[in-house]
């Protein structure tokens, strides 16, 4: 079936760090790819997301390109932030829009 | 457009209580969804639904049920509560077919089963 893999965090970084946050999948046919966001005591919501292959999603400095390739899709941001400190979860959606699957989450602490 | 609700935020349950979490969300989506948010364990499905009296099982859906008789409301439901239950609950929705349709998350539901 189709799945998520991310780095394992958590991640801890100095304000105005540069970030990567790794992730690959496995998909029949085509999906499209998500990064959700989740702050603390928050459900998710939606950072950027990119449709098809070569496309890049970019949000709040963060940026992802759908790399069918390397079927990878990794979180980038030049310089982050404390307010960046959260849970990033990777996504893929490949079935109409139903069932989304989700990759484990990674924790990012930005100290001061 | 208040999004999508979920209620109540917190709860204690004692093992063998049953209880429902309530979801609704006013975005006329067609699609809604049940997850549970474990450490280390990411997000993981529990049932969905397609539309209006259409329900489904996801990855974890043994002693949880469903229900969807309106649009708006997909309420979830705990018959006979296990401490292996304790989780955070997430209620989505979103717009059905296109795979690039995002989902929209509610708060969450944090239950404590003792």
């Amino acid at each position: 079936g189709d799945s998520v893999t991310q780095m394992e965090g958590p991640v801890t970084l100095s304000e105005e760090a540069f970030l990567t946050i790794n992730c690959t999948y496995t998909a029949t046919g085509y999906p499209s790819l998500f990064w959700y966001v989740q702050y603390p005591g928050e459900g998710l919501q939606l950072l950027l997301k990119a449709t098809k292959a070569d496309d890049k999603g970019s949000n709040k400095g963060f940026e992802a390109t759908y790399r069918k390739e390397t079927t990878s899709f990794h979180l980038e941001k030049g310089s982050v932030q404390v307010s960046d400190s959260a849970v990033y979860f990777c996504a893929l959606s490949a079935d109409y829009g139903q069932n989304f699957v989700f990759g484990p989450g990674t924790r990012l602490s930005v100290l001061p | 457009n208040a999004g999508v609700t979920q209620t109540p935020k917190f709860q204690v349950l004692k093992t063998g209580q049953s209880m429902t979490l309530q979801c609704a969300q006013d975005m006329n989506h067609e699609y809604m969804s049940w997850y549970r948010q474990d450490p280390g364990m990411g997000l993981r499905l529990i049932h969905y639904s397609v539309g209006a009296g259409i329900t489904d099982q996801g990855e974890v859906p043994n002693g949880y049920n469903v229900s969807r008789s309106t649009t708006e409301d997909f309420p979830l439901r705990l018959l006979s509560a296990a401490p292996s239950q304790t989780s955070v609950y997430f209620c989505a929705s979103g717009h059905r077919g296109r795979s690039y349709n995002e989902q929209f998350f509610g708060p969450g539901t944090r239950l404590t089963v003792l």
